[in-house]
């Protein structure tokens, strides 16, 4: 059974980056046709698509973050990961990792557990 | 960036009956739309993709429909589990966004 684990810090500083990591366990990261993606829930609030990354480093980013964020793919550790930079109040949210097959007309199968990130001084 | 707009932000139901959710995009996406349920503290759950295919292991119970911009998601008989926030997403084109969801509870 596939599984996915976010882990980083649960507090970050404003103007500092978030960094967050997936674990991907159960399963490949290089399995063919599926992506490994980012999407955050702000308290009380709807979802947010943050980017995705293919385990080719091909990456697609939510063009209101693009500047601030990076992924990357780590194949050797069947992990990926997210920075968020100069992050402010407005980016406290529960961060879920999943894994995507949007570009074969699918959603997010698999999630992680969801990690709450709070910006805060 | 395609808007998803959904119907209605809460509805109320009874045990056993169809409830039908709705959602719209702001331009056609064809049939690149995926359902999802949430219940609080959880993760969500792609019930539905491409429209109207029902994911691994969801119940029959729950089905989709539409194309183009305007999609329903239906519950045929509603039961106690079936209690959630509902979302849709496009998965068109990027930024693959979701609608503002659709709280369905106990009447």
């Amino acid at each position: 059974q596939l599984q996915l684990q976010e882990s980083g810090p649960g507090l970050v500083k404003p103007s500092e980056t978030l960094s967050l990591t997936c674990t991907v366990s159960g399963g490949s990261i290089t399995i063919n046709s599926y992506y490994w993606g980012w999407i955050r829930q702000s308290p009380g609030k709807g979802l947010e698509w943050i980017a995705t990354i293919y385990h080719d480093g091909t990456t697609y980013y939510n063009p209101s973050l693009r500047s601030r964020v990076t992924m990357s793919v780590d194949t050797s550790e069947n992990q990926f990961s997210l920075k968020l930079s100069s992050v402010t109040a407005a980016d406290t949210a529960v961060y879920y990792c999943a894994r995507d097959y949007y570009h074969s007309g699918g959603g997010s199968d698999y999630w992680g557990q969801g990690t709450l990130v709070t910006v805060s001084s | 960036d395609i808007q998803m707009t959904q119907s209605a932000s809460s509805l109320s139901a009874s045990i056993g009956d169809r409830v039908t959710i709705t959602c719209r995009a702001s331009q056609s996406i064809s049939n690149y739309l995926n359902w999802y349920q949430q219940k609080p503290g959880k993760a969500p759950r792609l019930l539905i993709h491409a429209a109207f295919r029902l994911h691994s292991g969801v119940p029959s119970r729950f089905s989709g429909s539409g194309s183009g911009t305007d999609f329903t998601l239906t519950i045929s008989g509603l039961q106690p589990e079936d209690l959630a926030t509902y979302y849709c997403q496009q998965s068109y084109t990027a930024p693959f966004t979701f609608g503002p969801g659709t709280n369905v509870d106990i009447k």
